[in-house]
């Protein structure tokens, strides 16, 4: 079964480094998004791609982070500086296309666990 | 969006069913009712979405009522396995945001 890749699974870096995670989605698929879940809540939106497009990043706190899907494949999500806030499961997911429930179910990779000290 | 109401934890015994509500009162038309779960440290996993009709698939049923304002997932023979945040979530179908709330944290007992 087609899956989400991500890596790093774990991330400890210190506060003002810069951290940088990687998604591969399932192949075929148009839709990628970031999500950042911190601890004991559901997961949130950053920025959602529809092939290298961004159509949604209004939750991207763009003053450290920073998204990119070149290619219209893969795709690298940036935080630089990293600052103790940020800790927290950042996770990917891609669909089909994002337009129409029989298109648009999103699968979810494992995430990174990043831990800012 | 309209809002979820799901209970925050519930209990279920090994190979019996579990059955999951969720409230979405003030849903809309044409929103969808999707079902994610969450096992530890993991990424959410797709179960099920309906709009009005019932809906099984190979890891559960989907039961809406008919006014649409509240659903039930039910997991038929739950294992030790199925021990996760389970997540109701209503979504506009041109609405590409999975808004997740708190959840259900479900604990299958032996």
């Amino acid at each position: 079964e087609a899956e989400v890749a991500q890596s790093p699974r774990y991330k400890i870096t210190e506060k003002s480094q810069a951290v940088a995670f990687w998604c591969d989605p399932i192949s075929g698929h148009a839709t990628l998004y970031w999500y950042r879940q911190i601890l004991g809540q559901g997961p949130e939106l950053l920025v959602q791609f529809q092939d290298e497009s961004v159509v949604d990043d209004s939750q991207l706190p763009k003053d450290r982070f920073s998204a990119e899907r070149l290619k219209g494949v893969d795709s690298t999500l940036k935080i630089q500086p990293a600052e103790l806030g940020d800790s927290a499961m950042y996770l990917c997911a891609s669909s089909l296309a994002y337009r129409g429930p029989s298109t648009d179910t999103q699968y979810f990779g494992p995430g990174t666990r990043l831990t800012v000290l | 969006d309209a809002k979820t109401t799901q209970p925050p934890s519930m209990d279920c015994a090994e190979g019996r069913a579990a059955n999951l509500p969720c409230n979405h009162s003030t849903i809309s038309g044409n929103e969808y009712v999707y079902w994610y779960r969450q096992i530890h440290s993991q990424g959410p996993q797709y179960i099920i979405h309906g709009l009005k009709n019932n809906e099984t698939n190979e890891m559960a049923s989907l039961i809406i009522t008919e006014d649409r304002k509240s659903s039930t997932l039910i997991l038929p023979h739950a294992t030790l396995r199925d021990t996760a945040v389970y997540y109701c979530i209503v979504r506009v179908s041109h609405d590409y945001k999975l808004s997740f709330g708190a959840g259900t944290t479900v604990t299958v007992r032996a």
